[in-house]
């Protein structure tokens, strides 16, 4: 199935470094979104962004929408042992999609103490 | 309140057997989406219901899977006839609204041996 290319595949950062992981498609999607996922559970929603160009923030993360609703980015501020997971962009509500994510294979973060 | 919840967390069959995994999504979501994940990707989409009636199957791979959800609430994904390579993570998502923020469960872990 489609999805989308989203890089690095994986980082190895030192506690408090600052992270940035993007993702870009040929497509263009009405709503980008960021999930965070831990072993054995579900993805779960970090940040949602709606609007071309938009940048939002949520504690230490920042997200923005690209302008050309192709890509997206995920910034992580001054990272701690608990952002270790996987990150997935989706894209949402391209062409006649009825509301289905389309899913990047993720970031893996690992965080050194 | 509570989340999507899902049963079993994980099942364990042999070839040729039928199996049902199950979705409770969050209480008052009209929207119910199943997606399937293999190790080391993103999740894929299945299928999405809006209330009772399955709005999008394009995702389903072949005929052998099919899913219902017949009150609107609860939903059931079916595989008949599992294959080894039926194996990975089935995931459910749920939303308040068509194209709103998707918020999953933790996922059924299906190994076909």
């Amino acid at each position: 199935g489609q999805q989308l290319n989203q890089s690095p595949q994986s980082m190895f950062i030192q506690e408090g470094e600052d992270v940035s992981m993007n993702c870009t498609s040929s497509s263009i999607f009405n709503t980008w979104l960021w999930y965070k996922q831990d072993p054995g559970e579900g993805p779960v929603l970090l940040i949602a962004l709606y609007k071309a160009g938009e940048l939002t923030s949520n504690g230490r993360l920042t997200a923005q929408f690209g302008i050309t609703r192709k890509d997206s980015f995920l910034n992580i501020s001054a990272s701690i042992p608990s952002d270790v997971g996987i990150y997935f962009c989706a894209g949402q509500g391209y062409g006649g999609s009825q509301g289905n994510l389309i899913f990047g294979k993720g970031t893996k973060l690992s965080v050194k103490p | 309140g509570a989340g999507v919840s899902q049963t079993p967390s994980n099942k364990v069959t042999e070839k040729g057997k039928y199996v049902e995994l199950r979705c409770d999504p969050i209480s008052g979501h009209t929207a119910l989406y199943w997606y399937r994940q293999s190790l080391g990707q993103g999740p894929e989409f299945l299928i999405y219901f809006q209330g009772t009636g399955a709005a999008d199957d394009s995702g389903l791979p072949n005929d052998r899977f099919f899913a219902v959800r017949p009150e609107g609430s609860v939903s059931t994904l079916k595989i008949q006839r599992t294959e080894r390579g039926d194996s990975a993570v089935y995931l459910c998502a749920s939303s308040s609204r068509p194209l709103g923020e998707q918020f999953f469960g933790p996922g059924t872990r299906l190994t076909v041996l």
